[in-house]
């Protein structure tokens, strides 16, 4: 009964190419993220939106753009994909409230992305 | 990025075994610890978020207690089933977004 769906689940696509990895989610959550996972290692934030028009890069550096122009969609750009890029990427939301506020959030199903 | 260490990596058990595992994190400038259940081809499921020192938290046969003074929380599986194979992550928060995930317990119950 996911509520925040990724689009696509896989993707195979030579170096060089423009990628937009889609993030949805029905829930009204003003909270998003962008993680990245290499085989074996932990989830990295890479991206995270408190809302319409706010993005911050996460811990982990990263070539990729975000965008935030309404609040169910966050989706991830990379203008010019590289074999480095491959990797697993999840998008995560999490409940309205105070900044500090405890909720846990909500994963997609990622996207698996390999470049050639 | 602050580093958070589970073990073990990996545990097969039987079905019908108990089992518990490790998170350890930063006990400095805590602020939650989150539990989460990764089933294969499937998204991370949130299990607990706690907060306070001596927290225990109960959802069925699964159950965590935290201990942010000296920087550790343990998950039980009580009964295990072929159904809890999945890998579980912790993540520590320290300030008022940044989770930081470890690698995680792989479990394998086996019938």
């Amino acid at each position: 009964e996911a509520d925040i769906y990724q689009t696509p689940r896989y993707l195979v696509i030579g170096t060089g190419k423009k990628i937009t990895l889609e993030c949805s989610q029905t829930m009204g959550h003003d909270k998003m993220y962008w993680y990245q996972q290499d085989p074996g290692m932990e989830l990295h934030l890479i991206h995270y939106s408190y809302g319409v028009n706010s993005t911050e890069k996460g811990d982990l550096s990263s070539e990729s753009t975000v965008s935030r122009i309404r609040t169910e969609h966050f989706p991830l750009t990379l203008e010019s994909a590289r074999p480095s890029h491959t990797s697993q990427y999840l998008c995560a939301s999490s409940e309205s409230g105070t900044l500090n506020s405890n909720q846990p959030q909500h994963f997609g199903d990622g996207t698996r992305l390999s470049i050639l | 990025i602050l580093n958070v260490e589970q073990s073990p990596q990996s545990l097969h058990v039987q079905e019908g075994d108990s089992t518990n595992f490790t998170c350890s994190f930063p006990s400095s400038n805590f602020y939650a610890l989150h539990w989460y259940r990764w089933e294969t081809a499937k998204s991370p499921e949130a299990l607990f978020v706690m907060t306070l020192n001596g927290d225990e938290k109960k959802k069925g046969r699964i159950s965590a207690t935290l201990n942010t003074k000296e920087g550790y929380s343990y998950l039980y599986i009580k009964g295990s089933q072929p159904e809890d194979s999945a890998t579980y992550l912790c993540a520590f928060k320290f300030s008022g977004y940044a989770l930081n995930f470890g690698k995680g317990t792989s479990l394998l119950v086996t019938p």
